[in-house]
């Protein structure tokens, strides 16, 4: 079976640094992605790891360890268009779709 | 504009009647996927498409139709079968590549009258 885990909700402070994580445990790995989404709109897409190691791209940060089967996601510099869900998704064996995590609700407060 | 368009955004079904939504994307993505959205559940996989003419079951497929006649088109049927049909509905497509991330339309949101 497959099962991604990320904590459901977290508070942080503008300006604030946020690490958001997610465990996993998949019968395969071809990658873990990260997605942001604002309530009721369509998920879109912020970083792809394969390999173990942190992956920067701008505010965002994330990195990988295979063998704890973890992520995490880093944000910095928050501002309060960040507040939304971050949803932690694992690709198992093969081309198969990924695998959502429920998401963790951010709230950037001022 | 490359993208991938889902109609209507709002659905609203009466109890016993079968409803179609739509998914078409112009990015010449191989692959096309359906999730349905609920409260506290996260994404679930409804069936997905990695070819023309095939498709698969994902883990919640009861109660649900697809068909893939065109690479740019993946409509989902819920038909009267699936008991509590009220969710949000999401379209992806992606290229084939593993490393290929899913992009996703703007959603249905379906309700029952």
């Amino acid at each position: 079976g497959q099962n991604i885990d990320q904590p459901t909700e977290m508070t942080a402070t503008e300006g604030a640094i946020v690490q958001i994580n997610c465990t996993y445990q998949t019968s395969g790995f071809n990658g873990l992605f990260w997605y942001q989404q604002h309530a009721g709109e369509a998920p879109t897409f912020l970083s792809y790891n394969v390999l173990d190691g942190l992956e920067e791209k701008g505010r965002f940060s994330s990195f990988l360890s295979r063998s704890k089967g973890y992520s995490y996601l880093l944000l910095k510099e928050l501002q309060m268009k960040d507040s939304a869900s971050y949803l932690c998704a694992v690709r198992g064996s093969g081309n198969t779709p990924l695998v959502f995590g429920k998401g963790t609700r951010l709230s950037v407060i001022a | 504009d490359g993208g991938i368009t889902q109609s209507p955004k709002y659905l609203f079904r009466k109890e016993g009647q079968n409803v179609t939504l739509s998914c078409e994307q112009n990015l010449n993505h191989d692959a096309m996927y359906w999730y349905r959205q609920d409260p506290g559940q996260g994404l679930r996989l409804i069936y997905y498409s990695q070819i023309v003419n095939d498709f698969q079951k994902g883990d919640i497929a009861e109660g649900y139709s697809v068909s893939r006649e065109k690479k740019e088109s993946f409509p989902l049927t819920v038909t009267s079968a699936q008991k509590n049909p009220t969710a949000f509905y999401l379209c992806a497509s992606s290229f084939r590549e593993i490393h290929q991330p899913q992009h996703f339309g703007d959603g249905t949101r379906l309700s029952i009258l």
